[in-house]
Protein backbone atom coordinates (compact mmCIF):
# COMPACT_ATOMS: atom_id res chain seq x y z
CA UNK A 1 0.00 0.00 0.00
CA UNK A 2 1.62 3.80 -1.26
CA UNK A 3 -1.05 5.30 1.08
CA UNK A 4 -3.06 6.55 -2.58
CA UNK A 5 -6.36 7.91 -1.69
CA UNK A 6 -8.58 8.77 -4.71
CA UNK A 7 -11.65 11.55 -4.53
CA UNK A 8 -14.37 10.82 -5.67
CA UNK A 9 -14.24 6.87 -6.26
CA UNK A 10 -17.20 7.44 -8.77
CA UNK A 11 -19.01 10.38 -9.68
CA UNK A 12 -21.82 11.20 -12.56
CA UNK A 13 -21.85 14.63 -14.11
CA UNK A 14 -23.60 16.57 -17.11
CA UNK A 15 -22.11 17.24 -19.76
CA UNK A 16 -20.61 21.07 -19.62
CA UNK A 17 -20.28 20.96 -15.89
CA UNK A 18 -16.86 21.12 -14.21
CA UNK A 19 -14.80 18.51 -12.60
CA UNK A 20 -12.16 17.95 -10.12
CA UNK A 21 -10.77 14.60 -9.12
CA UNK A 22 -8.30 14.02 -5.85
CA UNK A 23 -5.36 12.26 -5.26
CA UNK A 24 -3.58 12.47 -2.20
CA UNK A 25 -0.81 10.51 -0.85
CA UNK A 26 0.62 9.88 2.36
CA UNK A 27 4.64 9.44 1.49
CA UNK A 28 6.01 12.21 0.16
CA UNK A 29 6.70 11.35 -3.16
CA UNK A 30 7.96 14.07 -5.58
CA UNK A 31 6.43 12.49 -8.76
CA UNK A 32 2.49 11.74 -9.25
CA UNK A 33 0.92 11.18 -12.42
CA UNK A 34 -3.07 10.93 -13.95
CA UNK A 35 -4.32 8.42 -16.12
CA UNK A 36 -7.03 7.43 -17.92
CA UNK A 37 -7.81 4.11 -19.47
CA UNK A 38 -10.47 2.89 -21.52
CA UNK A 39 -11.26 0.21 -23.24
CA UNK A 40 -8.63 -0.58 -26.41
CA UNK A 41 -6.37 2.37 -25.60
CA UNK A 42 -4.84 0.68 -21.95
CA UNK A 43 -4.11 3.41 -19.44
CA UNK A 44 -2.58 7.24 -21.09
CA UNK A 45 -0.78 9.58 -18.92
CA UNK A 46 -2.86 12.60 -18.77
CA UNK A 47 -0.44 14.87 -16.74
CA UNK A 48 2.13 14.62 -14.10
CA UNK A 49 4.17 16.46 -11.81
CA UNK A 50 7.69 16.68 -10.76
CA UNK A 51 7.09 18.89 -7.52
CA UNK A 52 5.00 21.33 -5.98
CA UNK A 53 3.50 23.40 -8.99
CA UNK A 54 5.89 21.68 -11.15
CA UNK A 55 3.98 19.59 -13.78
CA UNK A 56 3.80 18.45 -17.35
CA UNK A 57 1.74 17.60 -19.89
CA UNK A 58 1.53 13.92 -20.97
CA UNK A 59 -0.36 12.50 -24.51
CA UNK A 60 -3.85 13.13 -24.07
CA UNK A 61 -3.61 16.57 -21.75
CA UNK A 62 -6.47 18.75 -23.88
CA UNK A 63 -9.35 19.11 -21.92
CA UNK A 64 -7.87 19.09 -18.97
CA UNK A 65 -5.51 20.72 -16.10
CA UNK A 66 -3.77 20.22 -12.92
CA UNK A 67 -2.53 21.88 -10.09
CA UNK A 68 -0.54 20.82 -7.48
CA UNK A 69 -0.11 23.46 -4.45
CA UNK A 70 0.88 20.69 -1.76
CA UNK A 71 3.21 17.74 -2.15
CA UNK A 72 0.57 15.54 -0.68
CA UNK A 73 -2.08 16.34 -3.31
CA UNK A 74 -2.39 16.48 -7.05
CA UNK A 75 -5.52 17.70 -8.75
CA UNK A 76 -7.01 16.64 -11.91
CA UNK A 77 -9.48 19.63 -13.10
CA UNK A 78 -11.76 19.22 -16.12
CA UNK A 79 -12.97 22.60 -16.77
CA UNK A 80 -16.53 21.80 -19.17
CA UNK A 81 -16.93 17.52 -19.32
CA UNK A 82 -17.87 16.15 -22.62
CA UNK A 83 -18.77 12.90 -22.94
CA UNK A 84 -15.78 11.48 -24.42
CA UNK A 85 -13.66 12.05 -21.26
CA UNK A 86 -16.31 9.29 -19.59
CA UNK A 87 -13.11 7.00 -18.81
CA UNK A 88 -11.29 5.51 -15.20
CA UNK A 89 -9.06 7.97 -13.96
CA UNK A 90 -5.88 6.62 -12.09
CA UNK A 91 -3.78 8.23 -10.18
CA UNK A 92 -0.05 7.14 -9.53
CA UNK A 93 3.14 8.01 -7.66
CA UNK A 94 6.90 7.14 -8.24
CA UNK A 95 8.63 5.89 -5.58
CA UNK A 96 11.60 7.90 -6.42
CA UNK A 97 12.81 10.74 -8.99
CA UNK A 98 10.77 9.57 -12.09
CA UNK A 99 9.47 7.15 -13.84
CA UNK A 100 12.82 5.00 -13.11
CA UNK A 101 11.46 3.64 -10.51
CA UNK A 102 8.92 1.68 -9.16
CA UNK A 103 5.16 2.86 -10.08
CA UNK A 104 2.35 2.41 -7.70
CA UNK A 105 -1.09 3.03 -8.10
CA UNK A 106 -4.79 4.65 -6.28
CA UNK A 107 -7.98 2.60 -6.73
CA UNK A 108 -9.15 4.75 -9.78
CA UNK A 109 -12.19 7.18 -10.42
CA UNK A 110 -15.08 5.99 -12.52
CA UNK A 111 -16.26 9.20 -14.32
CA UNK A 112 -19.47 9.12 -16.20
CA UNK A 113 -20.71 12.11 -18.06
CA UNK A 114 -23.72 12.25 -19.18
CA UNK B 1 7.10 7.06 -29.84
CA UNK B 2 7.67 3.80 -28.84
CA UNK B 3 5.91 1.38 -29.45
CA UNK B 4 4.68 -1.44 -26.63
CA UNK B 5 3.08 -4.35 -27.84
CA UNK B 6 1.60 -7.13 -26.01
CA UNK B 7 0.49 -10.67 -26.94
CA UNK B 8 -1.23 -12.55 -26.82
CA UNK B 9 -4.38 -9.98 -26.31
CA UNK B 10 -6.85 -12.79 -24.91
CA UNK B 11 -5.78 -15.68 -23.14
CA UNK B 12 -8.08 -18.48 -21.11
CA UNK B 13 -6.05 -21.48 -19.35
CA UNK B 14 -7.79 -24.24 -16.91
CA UNK B 15 -6.34 -23.60 -13.37
CA UNK B 16 -2.99 -25.27 -12.87
CA UNK B 17 -1.71 -24.56 -16.28
CA UNK B 18 1.36 -22.09 -16.82
CA UNK B 19 1.51 -19.28 -19.40
CA UNK B 20 3.94 -17.45 -21.01
CA UNK B 21 2.72 -13.42 -21.86
CA UNK B 22 5.01 -11.51 -24.14
CA UNK B 23 5.68 -7.59 -24.20
CA UNK B 24 7.98 -6.37 -27.52
CA UNK B 25 8.94 -2.63 -27.78
CA UNK B 26 10.41 -0.01 -30.16
CA UNK B 27 13.07 1.30 -28.48
CA UNK B 28 15.72 1.63 -25.79
CA UNK B 29 14.14 1.94 -22.36
CA UNK B 30 15.52 2.54 -18.91
CA UNK B 31 13.34 -0.02 -17.35
CA UNK B 32 9.85 -1.99 -17.71
CA UNK B 33 7.18 -2.38 -15.22
CA UNK B 34 4.54 -5.67 -15.29
CA UNK B 35 1.17 -5.29 -13.78
CA UNK B 36 -1.74 -6.93 -13.20
CA UNK B 37 -5.48 -5.43 -13.30
CA UNK B 38 -7.29 -7.60 -11.13
CA UNK B 39 -11.30 -7.78 -12.03
CA UNK B 40 -12.09 -5.16 -9.52
CA UNK B 41 -10.17 -2.36 -11.19
CA UNK B 42 -7.40 -2.17 -8.76
CA UNK B 43 -3.51 -1.78 -10.40
CA UNK B 44 -1.08 -3.73 -8.59
CA UNK B 45 2.99 -3.89 -8.90
CA UNK B 46 3.88 -7.01 -10.00
CA UNK B 47 8.03 -6.40 -11.15
CA UNK B 48 10.42 -3.55 -11.44
CA UNK B 49 12.43 -5.47 -14.08
CA UNK B 50 15.03 -3.55 -16.45
CA UNK B 51 16.90 -6.54 -17.28
CA UNK B 52 17.22 -9.92 -15.94
CA UNK B 53 14.92 -12.32 -14.28
CA UNK B 54 13.05 -11.93 -11.11
CA UNK B 55 10.30 -14.45 -9.29
CA UNK B 56 7.97 -13.91 -6.97
CA UNK B 57 6.34 -17.31 -5.97
CA UNK B 58 4.08 -18.45 -8.78
CA UNK B 59 5.39 -15.46 -11.14
CA UNK B 60 8.36 -14.25 -12.18
CA UNK B 61 9.78 -11.92 -15.54
CA UNK B 62 12.50 -11.76 -17.39
CA UNK B 63 13.97 -8.87 -19.77
CA UNK B 64 16.48 -8.59 -22.56
CA UNK B 65 16.66 -5.66 -23.15
CA UNK B 66 18.93 -5.46 -26.01
CA UNK B 67 16.61 -7.37 -27.72
CA UNK B 68 14.05 -4.88 -26.47
CA UNK B 69 11.29 -7.93 -25.41
CA UNK B 70 10.11 -9.14 -21.36
CA UNK B 71 8.40 -12.04 -20.68
CA UNK B 72 6.05 -12.58 -17.49
CA UNK B 73 5.80 -16.63 -16.82
CA UNK B 74 2.83 -17.69 -14.72
CA UNK B 75 2.93 -21.21 -13.36
CA UNK B 76 0.03 -23.55 -11.60
CA UNK B 77 -2.30 -20.80 -12.64
CA UNK B 78 -5.14 -20.11 -10.18
CA UNK B 79 -8.52 -18.18 -10.55
CA UNK B 80 -6.85 -15.27 -8.44
CA UNK B 81 -4.85 -15.05 -11.27
CA UNK B 82 -7.53 -13.81 -13.66
CA UNK B 83 -7.43 -9.98 -15.02
CA UNK B 84 -5.41 -7.99 -16.89
CA UNK B 85 -1.60 -8.11 -17.61
CA UNK B 86 0.12 -4.91 -18.61
CA UNK B 87 3.27 -3.97 -19.89
CA UNK B 88 5.15 -0.61 -19.13
CA UNK B 89 8.42 0.99 -20.11
CA UNK B 90 10.13 4.06 -19.16
CA UNK B 91 12.09 5.75 -22.14
CA UNK B 92 13.35 8.36 -19.87
CA UNK B 93 10.98 11.08 -20.23
CA UNK B 94 9.58 10.51 -16.74
CA UNK B 95 6.29 8.81 -17.32
CA UNK B 96 5.57 5.30 -18.46
CA UNK B 97 3.79 4.41 -21.37
CA UNK B 98 1.94 1.31 -21.25
CA UNK B 99 0.94 -1.87 -24.18
CA UNK B 100 -2.95 -2.76 -24.57
CA UNK B 101 -2.56 -5.26 -21.94
CA UNK B 102 -3.23 -9.31 -21.93
CA UNK B 103 -6.47 -10.24 -20.21
CA UNK B 104 -6.28 -13.83 -18.58
CA UNK B 105 -9.31 -15.67 -17.62
CA UNK B 106 -8.70 -18.75 -15.72
CA UNK B 107 -11.53 -21.37 -15.59
CA UNK B 108 -11.75 -23.71 -12.67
Amino acid sequence: DAGITQSPRHKVTETGTPVTLRCHQTENHRYMYWYRQDPGHGLRLIHYSYGVKDTDKGEVSDGYSVSRSKTEDFLLTLESATSSQTSVYFCAISQGEGSGNTIYFGEGSWLTVV
Amino acid sequence: GIQVEQSPPDLILQEGANSTLRCNFSDSVNNLQWFHQNPWGQLINLFYIPSGTKQNGRLSATTVATERYSLLYISSSQTTDSGVYFCAVDTGRRALTFGSGTRLQVQP
